[in-house]
């Protein structure tokens, strides 16, 4: 069964950089592309990026500016770097997996994260 | 304000259905496919639905989608309070050139 977990910090100060980590247990990280996806509260959520076990990505143009996305296959996990954060970066943030043949789909996803961007 | 188009909440009591509408434009759901996905609330949320229509597997057949020009439509039968949840769709929109969600869909069981 594959599980995903993200981790890192739940509080960052404004200006400063977000780093998030998604561990992916029973499945390679070497196949499939892997994907962040974020949660502002009360509202519907915004796909961050992808990452292709390559190192190929493919970033949200309103984020590309601030977004490195990175894995790591050894630890068989995959990274988010969010640059000079504000208060609007404040959301629970999912790691997922994008589906095989299945089109734009998620089919595995982690329980989120939860983090705040505060002073 | 998300690009696609749910209404904020939709109810029905046990055993009934429930139609949850996600509407979009041609440069999303009108080229692209539909998933769905279901959200209880600290948990991780669940793929219904992808390629419109399809089910992976383990998921009841009480759940169906469907797409029809630019809007995607999932359709939950036999209502249990158990589906009580929150309920997204997603595409991708090729003018923005990223990957697109609904602002979601609280479902509640009366």
């Amino acid at each position: 069964q594959v599980q995903l977990q993200e981790s890192g910090p739940g509080l960052v100060r404004p200006s400063e950089t977000l780093s998030l980590t998604c561990t992916v247990s029973g499945d390679s990280i070497s196949s499939y592309y892997w994907s962040w996806i974020r949660q502002p509260p009360g509202r519907g959520p915004e796909w961050i990026g992808f990452i292709y076990h390559s190192g190929n990505t493919n970033y949200n143009p309103s984020l590309k500016s601030r977004v490195t996305l990175s894995l790591d296959t050894s630890k068989n996990h995959f990274s988010l770097k969010l640059s000079s954060v504000t208060a609007t970066d404040t959301a629970l943030y999912y790691c997922a997996r994008v589906g095989d043949r299945m089109g734009w789909a998620f089919d595995i996803w982690g329980q989120g994260t939860m983090v705040t961007v505060s002073s | 304000q998300s690009v696609l188009t749910q209404p904020p909440s939709v109810s029905a009591a046990p055993g009934q259905k429930v139609t949850i509408s996600c509407s979009g434009s041609s440069s999303n759901i009108g080229s692209n496919y539909v998933s769905w996905y279901q959200h209880l609330p600290g948990t991780a949320p669940k793929l219904l639905i992808y390629d419109n229509d399809k089910r992976p597997s383990g998921i009841p057949d009480r759940f169906s989608g469907s797409k029809s020009g630019t809007s995607g439509t999932l359709v939950i039968t036999g209502l249990q309070t158990g589906d009580e949840a929150d309920y997204y769709c997603g595409t991708w929109d090729a003018s923005l050139r990223a990957g697109v969600f609904g602002g979601g869909t609280k479902v509640t069981v009366l």
